[in-house]
């Protein structure tokens, strides 16, 4: 089956710096990436969509200038978290999407941010 | 609108009961798909099925099944014999066709299995 990754699997900052989690599907390109925020004992919350070679598009109530998506090739998918506070502490799943075979999403295994 | 409704939050149930996780669905669309995922203790989540709206016919994969009824905008999934390893929160989704392949989640079920 399809492989996606993420980077890192555990990030600890302090207040106020920003962390960057990588998003790679390791066997097929996508064109289209997807980052979810998750609270604890909470659903997944789509934040933004993230195209390759053009603007993600946010969800309503995501600050696209807090959030910063970057999906500079067909593998690999970028999202900072800039001057992160405790607040930004979640657990960040990434999914990309493969065009052959239905239009399905393969999810990362998640990154777990926590700021202090 | 679209949207999922998971109503049971938490399940708790002892090894080798059969148990049903419930899932409701709303959407306009006449194409649309289905999924459930599973989510362990770890976090990754495991792809468990995917039905579009066109096929009602149920599946049986192992010890589990899926029952989708959209008389009733149902997609239920039943575990039998449940084992401790079932153990993670479920959750349904709604892919809408049209919809830039978003998936929108319900709130999941967590399901506890005791041996």
């Amino acid at each position: 089956g399809a492989v996606v990754s993420q980077h890192p699997s555990r990030v600890i900052c302090k207040s106020g710096t920003s962390v960057k989690i990588e998003c790679r599907s390791l066997d097929f390109q996508a064109t289209t990436m997807f980052w979810y925020r998750q609270f604890p004992k909470q659903s997944l919350m789509l934040m933004a969509t993230s195209n390759e070679g053009s603007k993600a598009t946010y969800e309503q109530g995501v600050e696209k200038d807090k959030f910063l998506i970057n999906h500079a090739s067909l593998t690999l998918s970028t999202l900072t978290v800039t001057s992160a506070h405790p607040e930004d502490s979640s657990f960040y799943i990434c999914s990309a999407l493969r065009l052959a075979g239905g239009h399905e999403q393969y999810f990362g295994p998640g990154t777990r941010l926590t700021v202090t | 609108a679209q949207k999922v409704t998971q109503a049971q939050t938490e399940i708790s149930v002892v090894e080798k009961e059969d148990v049903t996780l419930d899932c409701v669905y709303e959407t306009r669309d006449t194409t649309y798909y289905l999924f459930w995922y599973k989510q362990p203790p770890s976090g990754e989540l495991v792809f468990l099925i995917r039905r579009n709206s066109f096929d009602e016919q149920n599946e049986i994969s192992g010890r589990y099944s899926w029952n989708f009824q959209k008389s009733t905008s149902s997609f239920n999934f039943t575990i039998t014999a449940s084992q401790v390893v079932d153990s993670a929160v479920y959750f349904c989704a709604l892919r809408i066709s049209g919809g830039y392949n978003k998936l929108i989640f319900g709130a999941g079920t967590r399901l506890a299995v005791h041996p």
